[in-house]
C-alpha cells in the first residue's frame, strides 16, 4: 500500500515562531488531508488539499502532487496549536485513506 | 447539528467478551469510517461505507464487522474481544469526497 511519511517526528516552537510540517506520499493521490489532534484527543480537519495551496489564518498548506509532498506551514504560533499533526492521503479516490505516523508540535510560552 | 457522536465514551471489557460501538451523524454524509489508534501511531482504517447498506475493508479488517442499515448510523463489532484491540476507536464521516468529520473517541480496554 501507499506509504505516507510525515518529518520531524517531534517539534518544540517557542510562542510565536514559525514553522514548516512535510509530508511525502509514496503513490500519486487522489486526495489529500491536513488534522490537528488537540491534546484532549480531538482530530480537526485543516485542509483538503489534493493540489495546490490554501491558507486558513495562521495556517497554510502547499501540495505539489507531482513531486508527492505536501507542506503544512504554521506562523506565529501559539499554545494552542499543540497536539499532533497528521497527513492522511486517499490514493485510489474511494477515501480508503492512508494517516501518517504524525508530527507532535509543542509550543512553549 | 451535533456532527458526529460516538458511544460509549469509554469501555472495559473482558477477554472474548463481545461488544457493538455505536458511531451517528447529522450531516447527511454519505461515507462514513472506523479507524483505531494505538499509541504513538497514526489512524488505521477497520472499515468504511460508501452508503446505506454497504460497507468495505480497510486496512485492518480482522476481529472487527460492521453495519450501516441506516445512513446516519455505522455499527462497529467485536464478536469476541482480544487484549491486542485495545485501541482509541475513532468514527468519521463525510460527503463522497472532501474533509472527514471525526467523532471524540472511544477508549476500549480488553482485560
Amino acid at each position: 500500500g501507499i506509504q505516507v511519511e510525515q518529518s520531524p517526528p517531534d517539534l518544540i516552537l517557542q510562542e510565536g515562531a514559525n514553522s514548516t510540517l512535510r509530508c511525502n506520499f509514496s503513490d500519486s493521490v487522489n486526495n489529500l488531508q491536513w488534522f490537528h489532534q488537540n491534546p484532549w484527543g480531538q482530530l480537526i480537519n485543516l485542509f483538503y488539499i489534493p493540489s495546490g495551496t490554501k491558507q486558513n489564518g495562521r495556517l497554510s498548506a502547499t501540495t505539489v502532487a507531482t513531486e508527492r509532498y505536501s507542506l503544512l506551514y504554521i506562523s506565529s504560533s501559539q499554545t494552542t496549536d499543540s497536539g499532533v499533526y497528521f497527513c492522511a492521503v486517499d490514493p485510489g479516490g474511494y477515501q480508503k485513506v492512508t494517516f501518517g505516523t504524525g508530527t507532535k508540535l509543542q509550543v512553549i510560552p | 447539528n451535533a456532527g458526529v457522536t460516538q458511544t460509549p465514551k469509554f469501555r472495559v471489557l473482558k477477554t472474548g467478551q463481545s461488544m457493538t460501538l455505536l458511531c451517528a451523524q447529522d450531516m447527511n454524509h454519505e461515507y462514513m469510517y472506523w479507524y483505531r489508534q494505538d499509541p504513538g501511531m497514526g489512524l488505521r482504517l477497520i472499515h468504511y461505507s460508501v452508503g446505506e447498506g454497504t460497507t468495505a475493508k480497510g486496512e485492518v479488517p480482522d476481529g472487527y464487522n460492521v453495519s450501516r442499515l441506516k445512513k446516519q448510523n455505522f455499527l462497529l463489532g467485536l464478536e469476541s474481544a482480544a487484549p491486542s484491540q485495545t485501541s482509541v476507536y475513532f468514527c468519521a464521516s463525510s460527503y463522497t469526497k472532501g474533509t472527514q468529520y471525526f467523532g471524540p473517541g472511544t477508549r476500549l480496554l480488553v482485560l
